[in-house]
Order: structure tokens, then C-alpha cells, then sequence
């Protein structure tokens, strides 16, 4: 596997279930993102995490709930989600800007959450 | 707080033409990044081309060329010889040069069609 890749793809699931979405990249990166994508709308970023700790959360919700275990690996949990919920969740990763990169994030393939 | 825009929902170009798609943005910090990222149908978000707000030169890569305004905070991207596969979604995004500082603000985005 090369980059960042994303598990499952897809994902329907109902509004009491709970499931979670994994991400992980191959890039050697020290800095990994959730972002949420609706249509019409700006992405929005959700989640930072940055050598493995979390040092961004954008006003999410609580029944979205990050993991960064390690560096190269990056969960979000969900639980009793609404139907607005309903979007695109791209995973990301980057190089730490301090570090002397210019920080450019890679993408994953995103999973596509439906919540019914 | 940064704010990106781009004021072409949608644009097309015929194959083989010229197309630019336009992004302005607005912030008081004098040390960025910007970045167009590409989001063909397959949904993987794949970066185009970067540029330097300190770099005076425009960025290139290879048919993606940017025209960066410091002054008037335009960035916007030209595409040559323009191809089927370039047909995708395109964001333009800004983030800070503050050290440490990892968050991309995305505008909605251009949808380009390219007619053959």
C-alpha cells in the first residue's frame, strides 16, 4: 500500500449503531487529519493530530470521536449519528511544518457515510 | 480568520484549450502557503501545484501554471492543453506559515468539464 488509505469505502449504517473509520498512511508523516466533505460546502476540518497528539478539534460533536494511536494510524469513532451526518470523510497527512516541510497534506480516498 | 473563495461554481473547456480558474483569498499574515488540490470523480484529493507566498516566481508544474497576485490575494491556476482526465473538482487552499500551524482553509471549489 502506498500514501493514505482509507477502510471502508463505503458505510451505511443506522442512526443507533456504532462504527468506525480507519485511516492509515504509508508516508512516514508525524501529523494525520479528519475532514468532513457535504455537498455544497467547504471541506471541514474536524480533527489534528500531531505526533500523535490531537491539538485541533473544530467544535465536533462528541458522537464523532477521533484515535490516533500512532503516527502512521488515525480511527474516528461514531455513535448514534444523525442523518446530517451524511457526507464524504477524507483522512489526510502531512509532514509536521516544523519540521522544515511546507506542511502540503496527502488525501485518502475518503469513505462515503450514509446514515439512515 | 483566513477566508478562501472561489467564485466559479462550474467552468468547461474545450480538449486541448486554455482554461483558468480563479481563487482570491483574504488574511493580514505576510508569510503563507497556497495550494490547488484536484478531486477527480474517483474522489481522491491529489495536490496540483504549490506556491510560496515569500516566492516572488510563479509556481509551474509541467500544464498547471498558478498566477500569484501577493497584492491583490489571487492565486488562481491555468491549465494548458487541457485533457480529458483533467475533468474533477479543484480547491484551492490556504494555510499559515506560522510555525506549527497545520490547518488548510479550502474554498468550495471548481468543477471543471473538459469537452472533447
Amino acid at each position: 500500500e502506498t500514501g493514505v488509505t482509507q477502510t471502508p469505502r463505503h458505510l451505511v449504517m443506522g442512526m443507533t449503531n456504532k462504527k468506525s473509520l480507519k485511516c492509515e498512511q504509508h508516508l512516514g508523516h508525524n501529523a494525520m487529519y479528519w475532514y468532513k466533505q457535504s455537498a455544497k460546502k467547504p471541506l471541514e476540518l474536524m480533527f489534528v493530530y500531531s505526533l500523535e497528539e490531537r491539538v485541533e478539534n473544530n467544535s465536533v460533536p462528541s458522537r464523532f470521536s477521533p484515535e490516533c494511536p500512532n503516527s502512521s494510524h488515525l480511527f474516528l469513532h461514531l455513535h448514534t449519528l444523525q442523518p446530517e451526518d451524511s457526507a464524504l470523510y477524507l483522512c489526510a497527512s502531512s509532514q509536521d511544518p516544523t519540521s522544515g516541510s511546507i506542511g502540503e497534506q496527502f488525501f485518502g480516498p475518503g469513505t462515503r457515510l450514509t446514515v439512515l | 480568520a483566513q477566508t478562501v473563495t472561489q467564485s466559479q461554481p462550474e467552468m468547461s473547456v474545450q480538449e486541448a484549450e486554455t482554461v483558468t480558474l480563479s481563487c482570491t483569498y483574504d488574511t493580514s499574515e505576510s508569510d503563507y502557503y497556497l495550494f490547488w488540490y484536484k478531486q477527480p470523480p474517483s474522489r481522491q484529493m491529489i495536490l496540483v501545484i504549490r506556491q510560496e507566498a515569500y516566492k516572488q516566481q510563479n509556481a509551474t508544474e509541467n500544464r498547471f501554471s498558478v498566477n500569484f497576485q501577493k497584492a491583490a490575494k489571487s492565486f488562481s491556476l491555468k491549465i494548458s492543453d487541457s485533457q480529458l482526465g483533467d475533468a474533477a473538482m479543484y480547491f484551492c487552499a490556504y494555510r499559515s506559515g506560522w510555525g506549527g500551524s497545520e490547518k488548510l482553509v479550502f474554498g468550495k471549489g471548481t468543477k471543471l468539464t473538459v469537452n472533447p
